[in-house]
């Protein structure tokens, strides 16, 4: 089936500093969504993006929708030790009918 | 109260035992979904419904069955439990239409040995 690259895989950083992640794909997505999910827990969507070019914040996190529509980032600025956890990029080919396709996650980790 | 709920949360059980996760939601939405989540390959989908009377087979169906039993109900069945079904399994629900977000519960975390 469709794979999401994701990289990195994982990550630690100290307290304070920005992190930056991505998501490419050989496909063309309409829909572009990036989730959190924390141990224990299911995923819990953070930004949605719905156009080509489409820069979106939520807080101290920023997304862009990639102007290819191949591809995504996920900025934190500042992080703090509560943004530990896996990130998720998810995306909708066009005419799959509400099919995520979701990449294989970024482990965060965050050190004081 | 959570909006996506799912029960058990915790299972454990052999090989060749049928087992039924189930998910229930307060969102009032009409689509439903059953995910496997695996180390190193994120969420995979089993099975989706677009309302009471739809069905829909996902990526990684075989072994697997569902049924939607109400808008809010959807069950997750494995009819023989196998050890390579071990993992997390997560239900979501959305709403439908364009760029269409899901919302997923907390999981079931099922062990078969």
């Amino acid at each position: 089936g469709q794979q999401l690259n994701q990289s990195p895989q994982s990550m630690f950083i100290q307290e304070g500093e920005d992190v930056s992640m991505n998501c490419t794909s050989s496909s063309i997505f309409n829909t572009w969504l990036w989730y959190k999910q924390d141990p224990g827990e299911g995923p819990v969507l953070l930004i949605a993006l719905y156009k080509a070019g489409e820069l979106t914040s939520n807080g101290r996190l920023t997304a862009q929708f990639g102007i290819t529509r191949k591809d995504s980032f996920l900025n934190i600025s500042a992080s703090i030790p509560s943004d530990v956890g896996i990130y998720f990029c998810a995306g909708y080919v066009p005419g799959t009918a509400s099919k995520l396709t979701f990449g294989t996650g970024t482990r965060l980790q965050v050190t004081l | 109260d959570a909006d996506v709920t799912q029960t058990p949360r915790n299972r454990i059980t052999k090989t060749g035992k049928r087992i039924m996760l189930e998910c229930s939601q307060t969102k009032g939405h009409d689509r439903m979904y059953w995910y496997r989540q695996d180390p190193g390959l994120g969420l995979r989908l089993i099975y989706y419904s677009f309302d009471v009377k739809d069905i829909n087979k996902g990526e990684i169906s075989d072994g697997y069955s569902v049924s939607r039993q109400a808008q809010a109900k959807f069950s997750l069945s494995l009819e023989s439990a196998i050890p390579n079904q071990t993992a997390l399994y997560f239900c979501a629900t959305s709403q439908g239409g364009s760029g269409d977000t899901q919302y997923f519960g907390p999981g079931t975390r099922l062990t078969v040995l």
